[in-house]
């Protein structure tokens, strides 16, 4: 049973440009939440998928968005990307309704931006 | 904004010993959960305690709730040095599986 997996591992890109990260889900989950970690500090939570749609959204700017796709799986895109977006970027799948309130997190993109 | 405030910052201790970490936290909440995050990898869900329990093991770990306080305590027993890991709390308000509030986290170092 995979669990939640993220792609790529590792990013650098420079200033002003723009990325795209990718989560697919642990099997049986349909909603994916992405969260965002600085060094040296606990994650803060970006936005939540359902249903193809944001049901949720963190005190990120507009350059943060993202998708989720009929199979579950999401995207996460930011834009202008600033040196202050390098950071361990998460992903977490759950079962809405289901019989458990647990996010089960992937292993992360590290995202540095220089 | 970060939710919970976990404390010690850091701990240092020796294998076989026990290790205590509190959070708190400011608003009300359906349940809080307690996760373990190696080297900056991803996170491991720990326990969760919802907002009627009051303590709740499992294995070598117990989990305290006080919500008058608004705290909670995780106690790892007999600590081993594969423990050597951050421990963030993370409390989940409004409706199931919504969004997580973590702490800054505990960076435990267990010395063999």
């Amino acid at each position: 049973d995979a669990g939640v997996t993220q792609s790529p591992t590792h990013l650098i890109k420079t200033r002003g440009q723009q990325v795209t990260l990718r989560c697919s889900p642990k099997s049986g989950h349909d909603t994916v939440s992405w969260y965002q970690q600085a060094l040296g500090q606990g994650p803060q939570f970006i936005f939540q998928y359902y249903e193809e749609e944001e049901r949720q959204r963190g005190n990120f700017p507009d350059r943060f968005s993202g998708h989720q796709f009929p199979n579950y799986s999401s995207e996460l895109n930011v834009n202008a990307l600033l040196l202050g977006d390098s950071a361990l970027y998460l992903c977490a799948s759950s079962l809405t309704g289901g019989p458990e309130d647990i996010q089960y997190f992937g292993a992360g993109t590290r995202l540095s931006v220089l | 904004s970060q939710q919970g405030e976990e404390d010690p910052q850091a701990l240092s201790i020796q294998e076989g010993e026990n290790a205590t970490m509190n959070c708190s936290y400011k608003t009300s909440i359906n349940n809080l959960q307690w996760y373990r995050q190696n080297s900056g990898r991803g996170l491991v869900h720990l326990i969760l305690i919802r907002s009627n329990e009051r303590e709740k093991h499992s294995g070598r770990l117990r989990v305290t709730l006080d919500t008058s306080k608004k705290s909670s305590s995780l106690l790892i027993t007999a600590s081993r040095a594969a423990d050597t890991a951050s421990y963030f709390c993370a409390t989940e308000s409004g409706g199931s599986n919504y969004k997580l509030t973590f702490g800054k986290g505990t960076l435990l170092t267990v010395n063999p």
